[in-house]
């Protein structure tokens, strides 16, 4: 049975500043892992993905796995207060997506 | 492309009552899922269909929950005898064609209050 965790719960950050976000999962033969991002009253959309070790930058935000560690991170550089919302990691293996629980982000002006 | 549509978007139901939801998937694409989302428990799966046909209902509390699609264009949740835990958001996501690299488009949700 799947488990993802995320941390922390909830975060501030100024304008401005490197923001990151963690996922742990257990199932070493998981496959893709997403990172969503909700804003709040809206339908969760998805950020970015990733399926090897390593990293992939796509604008403001980066992804780092370590399937060996069993953890993946979310990165945002030069934090927006449009940021700001509810952000869910995800495992997939095959159809099934575990979602975490969520780090609610807000970025202060 | 209107995206997943899903109606109502509030549905308020008396203890006991009936509520049945509506998701409408993206054009084409052939996998439709269900998730329930509450503060506490957080996004959870509830069921997926693949090509119409009902792949996994690992996630339905047995007893009070069904979810059909009679075509490709809709799914229904219905939930019978409601009670004041079932108040939640249900989201419908959809997916081409289903796989771990393909990306859920989801709904902008039922938010369900029962009284």
């Amino acid at each position: 049975q799947q488990n993802v965790q995320q941390s922390p719960e909830s975060l501030i950050v100024p304008e401005g500043a490197r923001t990151s976000l963690n996922c742990t999962f257990s199932d070493s033969a998981s496959q893709y892992f997403w990172w969503y991002r909700q804003h709040s009253g809206k339908a969760p959309k998805a950020l970015m993905s990733i399926f090897s070790n390593g990293e992939k930058e796509e604008g403001r935000f980066t992804i780092h796995l370590n399937k060996a560690s069993l953890h993946f991170s979310l990165h945002i550089r030069d934090s927006q207060p449009s940021d700001s919302a509810l952000y869910l990691c995800a495992v997939t293996g095959g159809y099934k997506v575990v979602f975490g629980s969520g780090t609610r982000l807000l970025v202060s002006p | 492309n209107a995206g997943v549509i899903q109606t109502p978007r509030h549905k308020v139901t008396g203890k006991g009552q009936e509520a049945t939801l509506w998701c409408e998937p993206i054009s084409g694409h052939s996998a439709v899922f269900w998730y329930r989302q509450t503060i506490v428990q957080g996004l959870e799966f509830l069921t997926y269909f693949r090509n119409q046909a009902p792949i996994d209902d690992s996630g339905m509390p047995k007893e009070r929950f069904s979810a059909q699609m009679p075509n490709q264009s809709h799914s229904t949740l219905k939930i019978q005898s409601t009670q004041p835990q079932d108040s939640a958001v249900y989201l419908c996501a959809s997916s081409s064609p289903g796989g771990a690299d393909a990306e859920q488009f989801f709904g902008p949700g039922t938010r369900l209050t029962v009284l």
